[in-house]
This record gives C-alpha cells, structure tokens and sequence, in this order.
C-alpha cells in the first residue's frame, strides 16, 4: 500500500526566515513519482513540482527548493527567505500505481504554512 | 488557456438528498479524476477516467457515488443519498496524459455540506 506522511501539522514562521516541510512516503514500487502542492486559501491547488524516483538531483526554483532521497523516502520542500504570500496549506503527494492506467495521487494530510509579517 | 471548470461552487444539502457536481476538463485533457477532500485533509482519489471508460473506482463508495463523463469530455459526480460525512470539497482534475509525465490541472472545486 502506498503512503505519504506529512507529520508537520502547521508551521508558524517570521517573514524572511527559511522553513522546511517534510515529506515522507512509502511505496512498493521501484519507479514512482512524487509531487508537491500548493492550496491558497483559494482553495484551488497549484501545481509546484514533480520528480520521478529516477532523479535524485536537488531541484531549485527561485525561492523553493527540494531534497529527494531515496534512501530514507524523503521529498522534503525549502522556501528560502519566506514572504507572506507563501502562506498556505503545502501537499506532498505519490502518484498511484494500482496499474491498468489508474495514476490518480496519494496526497499526505497536508501542512499549514503560516507566515507572519 | 481555460483552466478546469465546477459547478456549483457551494452547494448545501439535507442528509438523504441527492446532489450532482459538474466538471469541464481543460480542452483536449484525456484524462479526468474526482477527488474528495475532507476538512483538514489531503485529497483523496475517487475515480479516474481515460476519455469515457473508467480506469480506477476502487475508492468510490459505489453503494451512492456514481460518476459518469458521457463523450470524452465533460463529467458529473452525484450522491444519492447523501451522508453527514460527505460533506467535503469535490475536486476535478485533467491531465493530458499520465500523472509521471503529464501534471495534474485541478478545478476549484464543489464545496458541499451535508445537515
């Protein structure tokens, strides 16, 4: 069975200050991919990023970043130098594979993002 | 580019009635999944379908979730009888293709409160 654990609940952070998310995930399957996203108080999810279990590179975009390691089953998510309008509730996700086709995602219980001014 | 369309955006229901949710997927997008999300909760597939046909249901409470997507294009999820527990966000999702290369576009979502 596949599984994604976000064990922060929220995070209350000072503008300007770095935070990590965690993200762990288990899977039985030797090729995987994981995803993160971003759900404002909009409410509407925006795609962040995706990584195949292929590619361990660091990835870095702007002010975000992210650290996959196959070894410990983390995909854990940086924002440097935080600003107010990254408040929001962060998800880490596995994309099924249950085959016949079927790649709907495993999303963890999400991480509320606090930044204050 | 039109992004994924739901409606309605709020609907609010009396337990034992029914309620339909609609969705338009981005134009061209073969592929449509249906997520519920519960309050304080990640999403949670509910069904997938590639053009017409189905490819996973085995999170649909099929006993009153049913969800059809006539001609390749637009979907419906209904709820017949609603529960107090399915009170949640309906979201839709398209993507052009599989989830490992192609990503997933969601709507904003039904948000539906079952009294």
């Amino acid at each position: 069975a596949q599984k994604v654990t976000q064990a922060q609940t929220e995070i209350s952070v000072v503008e300007k200050e770095d935070v990590t998310l965690d993200c762990v995930y288990e899977t039985r399957d030797t090729t995987y991919y994981l995803f993160w996203y971003k759900q404002p108080p909009s409410g509407e999810l925006v795609f962040l990023i995706r990584r195949n279990s292929f590619d361990e590179q660091n990835e870095i975009s702007g002010r975000y970043s992210w650290n996959f390691q196959k070894s410990t089953s983390s995909f854990n998510f940086t924002i440097t130098a935080s600003q107010v309008v990254d408040s929001a509730v962060y998800f880490c996700a596995l994309k099924r594979t249950s085959g016949g086709g079927a790649d709907g995602l495993t999303f963890g219980k999400g991480t509320h993002l606090i930044i204050q001014p | 580019e039109a992004g994924v369309a739901q409606s309605p955006r709020y609907k609010i229901i009396e337990k034992r009635q029914s309620v339909a949710f609609w969705c338009n997927p981005i134009s061209g997008h073969a592929t449509l999944y249906w997520y519920q999300q519960i309050l304080g909760q990640g999403p949670k597939l509910l069904i997938q379908f590639q053009n017409n046909g189905v490819v996973d249901d085995s999170q649909l409470p099929k006993d009153r979730f049913s969800a059809e997507r006539l001609k390749g294009v637009d979907s419906t999820l209904k709820i017949q009888p609603a529960k107090l527990e399915d009170s949640a966000v309906y979201l839709c999702a398209s993507s052009e293709g599989l989830a490992g290369v192609y990503e997933q576009y969601f709507g904003p979502g039904t948000r539906l409160t079952v009294t």
